[in-house]
C-alpha cells in the first residue's frame, strides 16, 4: 500500500537555526498537509497545500514557517529561527480529494536545544 | 475557531471490558472522521461518517454519528491489548479551504491485562 514518507525521523537543532522537514506524499494525491503534535497533546493543523500554493493555514503557521513543493514528489516545511517551543512531532499528510481520509507519514521528531 | 470536544481524556479499562469515547461539536458537521494513534505512532484513519444518525461497524468497533450531526461516538466491545492508543475524532472541513483536520484532544485508552 502506498505510504507517505518523511525524513529525517529525528532532527536535533540549536535554537535560532533553520530546519527543513521533508515529505514525499502518496504519488497520485493532490492535497498536502503539515501538522504538529507537541508531546502528549493533540494533533494541530499547520497548513494545507493544493495546486502549488497554500490553501489554508492556521494561526500557528506564521512568518517563521514556509512550505514548498520543489519538484513533483517532495513537499517541505521550513522553520526559520527555531525556538524551544517548536519542539514537537511534525506530521505530513496527503489525500486525493477534499474532505477525504488523510494518510499520515511517520513524522519527524524535532528537538530544539 | 471551530472546535471538537472529546471526552474522556483518559480511560483505563480491564482487558475484555468495553470502551466508549465521545466527540461533540458546537456547530453542525458535514462529516466526521476517526483516527487511531498508537503510542509513538502516527494517526491512522479508521472511518468517516457522513449521514445523520449513521452507524458503522468494524469488527468490535462501532461508530455513530448523531442525528443533528453535532456529536459522534466510538465504542469498542471487549477491548484487547491491541486497542491501546489514542482515539481522535476530526472535522475535515475546519476552515473552508483545503480542509486541514481539526482534531479533538483525543481519548487515551489504557488497557490493564
Amino acid at each position: 500500500e502506498p505510504e507517505v514518507t518523511q525524513t529525517p525521523s529525528h532532527q536535533v537543532t540549536q535554537m535560532g537555526q533553520e530546519v527543513i522537514l521533508r515529505c514525499v506524499p502518496i504519488s497520485n494525491h493532490l492535497y498536502f498537509y503539515w501538522y504538529r503534535q507537541i508531546l502528549g497533546q493533540k494533533v494541530e493543523f499547520l497548513v494545507s497545500f493544493y495546486n502549488n500554493e497554500i490553501s489554508e493555514k492556521s494561526e500557528i503557521f506564521d512568518d517563521q514557517f514556509s512550505v514548498e513543493r520543489p519538484d513533483g514528489s517532495n513537499f517541505t516545511l521550513k522553520i526559520r529561527s527555531t525556538k524551544l517551543e517548536d519542539s514537537a512531532m511534525y506530521f505530513c499528510a496527503s489525500t486525493g480529494a477534499r474532505g477525504q481520509p488523510q494518510h499520515f507519514g511517520d513524522g519527524t521528531r524535532l528537538s530544539i536545544l | 475557531g471551530q472546535q471538537v470536544m472529546q471526552i474522556p481524556q483518559y480511560q483505563h479499562v480491564q482487558e475484555g471490558e468495553d470502551f466508549t469515547t465521545y466527540c461533540n461539536s458546537s456547530t453542525t458537521l458535514s462529516n466526521i472522521q476517526w483516527y487511531k494513534q498508537r503510542p509513538g505512532g502516527h494517526p491512522v484513519f479508521l472511518i468517516q461518517l457522513v449521514k445523520s444518525g449513521e452507524v458503522k461497524k468494524q469488527k468490535r468497533l462501532t461508530f455513530q454519528f448523531g442525528e443533528a450531526k453535532k456529536n459522534s461516538s466510538l465504542h469498542i466491545t471487549a477491548t484487547q491489548t491491541t486497542d491501546v492508543g489514542t482515539y481522535f475524532c476530526a472535522d475535515p472541513y475546519s476552515g473552508g479551504g483545503a480542509d486541514g483536520l481539526t482534531f479533538g484532544k483525543g481519548t487515551h485508552l489504557i488497557i490493564q491485562p
